[in-house]
C-alpha cells in the first residue's frame, strides 16, 4: 500500500507564529485530505487537495503531485490550533492510508 | 444538512463478547468505510461500502465484519473481543461515485474491552 510519512511528528508554537507540515507520499494518489483531529476523536476536514493549492482562513494547503509531497500552512496560530494534524492519501482502492500525524501545541 | 452520527458513542466490554457498531452517512451519500485508530497501530483501514456491496477491506482478521443496508447505514461487527480491540472505531461517508471523494468522518465510537 501506499506509504504516508508526516514531519515533525511534534510542534511547539508560541501564539501568533507560522507553521509548515509536510506530508510525504510514495506513490502517485488521485486524492489527498488534511485534517484535525479534535480532543474529543473527530477528523475534521480541512483541505481536499489531491494537487495544486487552497486557502481557508489562516490555513492554507499545496500538493505537489508530481513530487509526492503536501505542505500545510498555519499562519498566525492560535491556542485553538492545538491538536494533531493527519495527511491522508487515497489512490484507486476507495480506502484513505493515514500519515502518523503531527501534534501541534500553541502555547499563549 | 447533517453530518456522519454513530452509535453509540462509547462502549465497554469484556473479553470473548461481540459487539455492533452503527453508523449513518450523511444524506445522499452511498459510501461508507470503518477505520481503526489505536495509539499503537494510528489509523487503519477496515472496509468500505457502496450500494450494500463491500469494495475494499483492510488486513484485520475474520473477527471483523461489516454490512450496508438499502439506505446506506452501515453496521460493524466485533466477535470474540480481545484486549487490543480497544479502540476509537470512525466512520467515514462519502458520494462515492469515484474513488477519489471527499470523505467525512463521524464522532467515532470510543470501545473499551476488559
Amino acid at each position: 500500500g501506499i506509504q504516508v510519512e508526516q514531519s515533525p511528528p511534534d510542534l511547539i508554537l508560541q501564539e501568533g507564529a507560522n507553521s509548515t507540515l509536510r506530508c510525504n507520499f510514495s506513490d502517485s494518489v488521485n486524492n489527498l485530505q488534511w485534517f484535525h483531529q479534535n480532543p474529543w476523536g473527530q477528523l475534521i476536514n480541512l483541505f481536499y487537495i489531491p494537487s495544486g493549492t487552497k486557502q481557508n482562513g489562516r490555513l492554507s494547503a499545496t500538493t505537489v503531485a508530481t513530487e509526492r509531497y503536501s505542505l500545510l500552512y498555519i499562519s498566525s496560530s492560535q491556542t485553538t490550533d492545538s491538536g494533531v494534524y493527519f495527511c491522508a492519501v487515497g489512490s484507486n482502492d476507495y480506502k484513505l492510508s493515514f500519515g502518523a500525524g503531527t501534534t501541534v501545541t500553541v502555547r499563549a | 444538512k447533517a453530518g456522519v452520527t454513530q452509535t453509540p458513542r462509547y462502549l465497554i466490554k469484556t473479553r470473548g463478547q461481540q459487539v455492533t457498531l452503527s453508523c449513518s452517512p450523511i444524506s445522499g451519500h452511498r459510501s461508507v468505510s470503518w477505520y481503526q485508530q489505536t495509539p499503537g497501530q494510528g489509523l487503519q483501514f477496515l472496509f468500505e461500502y457502496f450500494s450494500e456491496t463491500q469494495r475494499n477491506k483492510g488486513n484485520f482478521p475474520g473477527r471483523f465484519s461489516g454490512r450496508q443496508f438499502s439506505n446506506s447505514r452501515s453496521e460493524m461487527n466485533v466477535s470474540t473481543l480481545e484486549l487490543g480491540d480497544s479502540a476509537l472505531y470512525l466512520c467515514a461517508s462519502s458520494l462515492g461515485a469515484g474513488v477519489s471523494d471527499t470523505q467525512y468522518f463521524g464522532p467515532g465510537t470510543r470501545l473499551t474491552v476488559l
